[in-house]
């Protein structure tokens, strides 16, 4: 079973819009990571949090973290059509030794 | 770099047949990852590598798989015999450092008939 649970599951939105996803995962971790899959392609990092850290920033992306609700969120800034994908959240806990558990995933499409 | 190599990129095969899909990591990175995704499952972890190592192989779906990594700069996954739900694209991604994230090759895809 997947460690996190992305939201929506799909979204769809204009060029120059902003672009947030949501997930949730079930136990303690250490790090959560963010991935973007285009089509056809394998999995590229985007960016990581630590489990001490609330927020980070990278160029357009904006990445936040509620451990107390084991949660966290992606933000897209100022979106292109290129940014069209999909993207997974992966945990990796105290439990899981060094492997990443990936979330289902959200597919982002931006319309020109 | 290259980043991680996979291959061959596309597989079709015949129930029953063996299937040996590649995988080369990139230089200097210490673990090695195997994934399938399909849309029914998602990505799941088959094994993964430390040091040339089986760490965890408990994703591994039944006997029928096997993975190895003879030295730093290759491993394969193979499935023997292979059947119609081991349809899937199969993923092999390597990291100096898992917290550090993981680097992607661009997947085999697996069709068995």
């Amino acid at each position: 079973s997947q460690q996190g649970e992305e939201d929506p599951q799909a979204l769809s939105i204009q060029e120059g819009e902003n672009a947030t996803m949501n997930c949730s995962y079930k136990t303690s971790i250490n790090n959560l990571q963010w991935y973007r899959q285009n089509s056809g392609r394998g999995l590229v990092h985007l960016i990581l949090i630590r489990s001490n850290e609330r927020e980070k920033h990278s160029g357009r992306l904006r990445v936040t973290l509620d451990t107390s609700k084991k949660s966290s969120s992606l933000l897209i800034t100022a979106s292109r059509a290129a940014d069209t994908a999909s993207y997974f959240c992966a945990t990796d806990g105290e439990t899981s030794g060094s492997r990443l558990t990936f979330g289902e995933g959200t597919q982002l499409t931006v319309n020109p | 770099d290259a980043g991680v190599i996979q291959s061959p990129r596309h597989e079709v095969t015949e129930m029953g047949q063996e299937v040996t899909l590649r995988c080369k990591p990139i230089s200097g990175h210490d673990y090695l990852f195997w994934y399938r995704q399909t849309m029914m499952r998602g990505l799941e972890l088959l094994i993964y590598f430390n040091n040339n190592v089986p760490i965890d192989d408990s994703g591994m779906p039944e006997d029928r798989f096997s993975a190895k990594m003879p030295n730093a700069s290759f491993s394969t996954l193979k499935i023997q015999p292979s059947e119609p739900r081991d349809s899937a694209v199969y993923f092999c991604a390597s990291s100096l450092s898992p917290v550090r994230g993981y680097t992607f090759g661009s997947g085999t895809r697996l069709t068995v008939v």
